[in-house]
Formats: C-alpha cells, structure tokens, sequence
C-alpha cells in the first residue's frame, strides 16, 4: 500500500546518456500506473502511464516497462537533458480506488 | 489540457487556529480527489480519499477529525487542518481522477507553515 518515508535515492547521469529509474510497488491487484516528475516546491506532472494488461509503453523520449511478476516498473529516458533533473515517482491505482506512490528517485543531469 | 487548482499556494497560520486549503479541477468533473502531504525530500504520503458526496476513506494513521475533507461537488475538495500544530507544517496536495478515464492530475501544492 502505502509509500513509507524513505529518503530519496539518487541518480546521476551525465548530459545525452540514457536514465533508468527503478520503482517497487506492492500491490498485485494495482491494475494502472503512472509515472510522475516532481520539480522543487510543485506539484507532480504527468509523464507516462501503462495499464497491467500491457508491459510496455512509449512515449516522447519516455518509454515505461511493467513487470508483473515482480512488480517492477522502471521508467527509461533518451538523451538525459539537464531540464530532466528533478525528483521520480511511480504511483500504482489500486482496484480499492486508492492511488499510492513509490519512494521516489532524485534524478541529477551532469552538464 | 486538464488542470487542477489548489489555493492557497502558501499559507501561515498560529498554532491552535484551523485552516482550509481548496482543490478545484478547471475543466473537468472530478469524481475522486485524492490528498497527500509530503515531508522535504520524501514520497507523497496519501492521506485520504474522497468521492463526491461521501464521506472520505482516511488511511491508517490519518486523524479524519483533525484533517476534515469535504468533497461537496464535482469540481471542489476541501481539506482542513483543525487545531494547527507546527508539527503539521508541511506541503499538501490534491489530485483528481475525471469520470471519463484513470488519468490523475495534481495540483500544485500548497505550504502550510504553522507558527
């Protein structure tokens, strides 16, 4: 269920790599998830979202990869710019109406 | 595209008074809305859920009467923080799932610094 209050892990990649973020989530019966990025001080924005009825999904330099078998998301990103930097989650939709959030990444982009 | 609003973006408010932090959703009707605090670098902590007039699911550890969600309509939301302590400064946030799909939007949070 719930997303604890870890400190957030960090990633750093250099300008023009690729980024791999990585996200546990808990619950078997979550059935939709969606990966949000979170700049200093605001709210969460939209970025990808993936239904369990697929394992894949692509999006503008985003692609989403769902593992059910081990509830593995990870969230992978083309050609790292220094305006990705910024804090990563991934959120399950529980069939209980209840929308959880992982821990989190704190991804740094090295000019 | 679809947006949501929270008002105040910050707030200060004494320790002991009650403050109300708004969540509207702009152009869509939002039958669920979902709030979270969350602590400087740490994950959304999903405090409750609320569907349009019915009463909110609280999670575990969530004091209902001390954080009072009102959900009266399909485009506002309402949290209150009743007997502010500064313990409960921190920063909220509101999301809402529209009727027509599963897509979440968020709001943009609002501050609450209790003196």
């Amino acid at each position: 269920g719930e997303s604890v209050g870890l400190h957030l892990p960090t990633l750093s990649v250099q300008e023009g790599d690729n980024s791999i973020i990585n996200c546990a989530y808990s619950n078997s019966a979550s059935d939709y998830f969606i990966w949000y990025k979170q700049e200093s001080g605001k709210g969460p924005q939209f970025i990808i979202d993936i239904r369990s009825n697929m394992d894949k999904r692509q999006g503008q330099r985003v692609t989403v990869l769902l593992n059910k078998t081990v509830k593995h998301l990870s969230l992978q990103i083309a050609a790292t710019q220094p305006g990705d930097s910024a804090v990563y989650f991934c959120a399950e939709f529980s069939t209980g109406n209840q929308f959880y959030f992982g821990t989190g990444t704190s991804l740094t982009v090295i000019p | 595209g679809a947006v949501v609003s929270q008002h105040p973006s910050r707030v200060i408010c004494k320790s002991g008074t009650s403050v109300k932090i708004e969540c509207r959703s702009l152009d869509f009707q939002a039958t669920t809305m979902f709030w979270y605090r969350q602590f400087p670098k740490q994950s959304l902590m999903l405090m409750a859920t609320s569907n349009e007039g019915s009463k909110a699911t609280y999670e575990q550890g969530v004091e209902k009467d001390k954080f009072l969600i009102n959900h009266a309509s399909l485009t506002l939301s309402t949290l209150t923080v009743t007997s502010a302590h500064p313990e409960d400064s921190s920063f909220y946030i509101c999301s809402a799932r529209g009727i027509s799909g599963n897509t979440i939007y968020f709001g943009e949070g609002s501050w609450l610094t209790v003196v």
